[in-house]
């Protein structure tokens, strides 16, 4: 049973334009809600994250957008740009940090120059 | 954030033979965890470890197959034992940030089965 359902599987952007990621989970236990960025050969690094007592959180050009009622969040990332190209995760988890993560299946960015 | 380093950063192994895996923080944590990627997949974890308690496993995993240590609070080892090809993947270590809610990996350790 997947629980937290990530799409599209991949994605071509053009330099400047908006990429939009969306994830939705199923257990209504989860509290904290991460992205992380993977280049190739590296480890996945933790790029922004939201907890479910807002619906907005924006750290320059990335903003996760959360929508509790429909299980449903979503990462923006505006004047994309060709180093964005990356996979992109997303995950959920019950208590944060101190628990263990469930991931989406990936969405692998292309942003072309 | 927390520095984690691990070792070795990739290897290819024989088939039957076993590779210990170390993963070494900068600070103090007190949940490390151990997660697998198989090529181009999503991360699964393998098992949670705490300082002075053994190890909980998640549904797939057994100790007999990956045997963890957690000896200190900077410092953990995930044994592949008796590998396959099919264990062929990378392996992550990641720990709790110094802020709740936080939680960050190591650069991971490639390996290859033949």
């Amino acid at each position: 049973q997947q629980q937290v359902k990530q799409s599209p599987q991949s994605l071509i952007v053009q330099k400047g334009g908006i990429s939009i990621i969306n994830c939705a989970y199923e257990n209504t236990a989860f509290d904290y809600f991460p992205w992380y960025q993977q280049f190739p050969g590296k480890g996945p690094a933790l790029l922004i994250a939201i907890r479910p007592d807002v619906s907005e959180k924006k750290e320059g050009r990335f903003t996760i957008s959360f929508n509790k009622s429909a299980k449903q969040f979503s990462l923006h990332i505006m004047d994309s740009q060709p180093g964005d190209s990356a996979t992109y995760f997303c995950a959920a988890s019950k208590k944060g940090g101190s628990e263990k993560l469930v991931f989406g299946k990936g969405t692998k960015l292309t942003v072309n120059p | 954030s927390a520095v984690i380093s691990q070792k070795p950063s990739r290897d290819i192994c024989q088939r039957g033979t076993s590779l210990t895996i170390q993963c070494q923080v900068d600070s103090q944590v007190t949940m490390m965890f151990w997660y697998r990627q198989q090529p181009g997949q999503s991360l699964t974890l393998i098992a949670t470890a705490n300082q002075g308690s053994e190890a909980t496993y998640e549904s797939g995993f057994v100790i007999d197959k990956f045997p963890i240590s957690r000896p200190n609070l900077t410092f953990s080892t995930l044994t592949v034992s008796n590998m396959s090809p099919e264990d062929s993947s990378i392996y992550l270590c990641s720990v709790e940030g110094g802020k709740s809610y936080e939680q960050y990996f190591g650069p991971g350790t490639r390996l290859t089965v033949t």
